[in-house]
């Protein structure tokens, strides 16, 4: 089992449809955990982090359910600007060191 | 904006020929990341440095890839000697280790194709 997993698409929705990801991890004494975004053919961009209450910024919500060990992406109102891949990421504990690890990545392709 | 600066942007190779890749992190990050990217496999984590320290390369092939932090403005991957198999697009990132949170900066990352 992967130790972050997510769904890999591609969500082909219309403009302006709410779409949301999911991502399973692991580990449960992770730490912190992030969404990116990578366009093709370029590098992955911090898109928000995820905080354990919870955290919106404008179209896009994250939500962290630790019991369950899964986080998500809430995007509303989308535009064809966020079509991308959203990474998932996590930063975990093991045998005393932390490490980052990436989900392979949700292809998001949105229509006119 | 502060950016994380990789050289080369491109490099083809033959088989069996040395690459050497380098990454600028931003100044004052104390922790740097080095990921490899394939269709096949995603983003995979190869190794780490905190206060260039390496922390963690259990992700390197360690017959032929090394990884270096020489000084705190510059870091490299080396491969020698390469394969067909490394051609990849390689990223480095870096980010400043506070605690729990924290997110880093990608670099723009090296394309390697060896032939």
């Amino acid at each position: 089992r992967k130790e972050v997993e997510q769904d890999p698409g591609p969500f082909n929705v219309p403009e302006g449809a709410t779409v949301a990801f999911n991502c399973t991890y692991s580990n449960s004494a992770s730490q912190s955990f992030f969404w990116y975004r990578q366009d093709c053919r370029k590098e992955p961009k911090l898109l928000m982090s995820v905080y354990s209450s919870g955290n919106e910024d404008g179209r896009f919500t994250a939500q962290l359910n630790r019991a369950s060990q899964y986080i998500s992406l809430l995007i509303r109102d989308s535009k064809l600007s966020d079509s991308a891949t959203y990474l998932c990421v996590v930063n975990m504990t093991r045998n005393s060191a932390s490490k980052i690890i990436f989900g392979s990545g949700t292809r998001l392709s949105i229509r006119p | 904006d502060a950016r994380v600066t990789q050289t080369p942007r491109d490099k083809v190779t033959e088989m069996g020929q040395e690459v050497t890749m380098r990454c600028q992190p931003i100044l004052g990050h104390n922790t740097v990341f080095w990921y490899r990217q394939t269709m096949m496999q995603g983003l995979e984590l190869l190794a780490y440095f905190r206060n260039r320290a390496p922390l963690d390369d259990s992700g390197m092939p360690k017959d032929r890839f090394s990884a270096e932090m020489p000084d705190a403005t510059l870091a490299t991957l080396k491969i020698q000697p390469s394969e067909p198999r490394d051609s990849a697009v390689y990223f480095c990132a870096s980010g400043n280790y506070s605690g729990a949170n924290y997110g880093y900066t990608f670099g723009s990352g090296t394309r390697l194709t060896v032939v």
